[in-house]
């Protein structure tokens, strides 16, 4: 079964800062995908940023990039020039083709203070 | 129109009342799915139905009874609930279950507290 860690379950960042989520995950596939949720309080889960596990190149969304480390099993999401928007729940998580059984991260609670 | 939305917003029930959570979506979206999500708890999830077949079911109690009567419409009844059962019940969907990197749009959820 795949499992995701989340390590930091609260984190604080300056407005304008930068801040990075860690997440890690356990697999023995090799096809699969990975996810950054953000989920802000009660509002709607959106998707902050995707990768492929077959693509070697980190993806980007803007201020949101993620470090993608294969071996390592390593997932992190870097956020730039933190906004008072970027306040939410960050869940990573992982899913595997073909149900798209999605699994979460216990999730960050990420504060951006002004 | 990237909408999800879920009726009710909030639904209070007894253990001994049937009730019924409703989702709709008007993508064209061909995969959906409900979770469920403790409060401070990642969404699990619980079912997914694609082309209107369930395709997973999570070893979910069979007190949640799925039902997907068309593409854009998912509703999920439930029957002599626990009070363990009160959770954010969230819908969400996606293009198909072809493609994996599709994004999953979610709904608001209904929160669901069972007396």
């Amino acid at each position: 079964a795949q499992t995701v860690t989340q390590s930091q379950p609260e984190m604080s960042v300056q407005e304008a800062e930068t801040v990075t989520l860690s997440c890690t995950y356990d697999t023995s596939e090799s096809n699969y995908y990975l996810f950054w949720y953000k989920q802000p309080p009660s509002r709607q889960m959106i998707l902050v940023i995707r990768q492929e596990a077959y693509k070697q190149q980190n993806a980007t969304e803007n201020r949101f990039s993620v470090n993608f480390q294969k071996a390592a099993k390593s997932f992190s999401l870097k956020i730039s020039d933190s906004q008072l928007g970027d306040t939410a729940m960050y869940f990573c998580a992982f899913m595997k083709p073909p149900n798209n059984d999605m699994r979460f991260g216990a999730g960050t609670r990420l504060t951006v203070k002004p | 129109d990237t909408e999800v939305t879920q009726t009710p917003k909030h639904l209070v029930m007894g253990m001994t009342n049937k009730k019924s959570l409703k989702c709709e979506q008007h993508m064209g979206h061909r995969a959906m799915y409900w979770y469920k999500q403790k409060a401070k708890k990642p969404p699990e999830l619980m079912f997914v139905y694609s082309y209107e077949k369930l395709s997973i079911n999570e070893s979910v109690p069979s007190r949640f009874s799925p039902e997907c009567p068309n593409s854009s419409l998912l509703n999920l009844h439930l029957h002599a609930l626990q009070p363990e059962d009160s959770a954010l019940y969230l819908c969400a969907s996606s293009e198909s279950l072809g493609n994996p990197a599709d994004e999953q749009y979610f709904g608001p959820g209904t929160r669901l507290t069972v007396t």
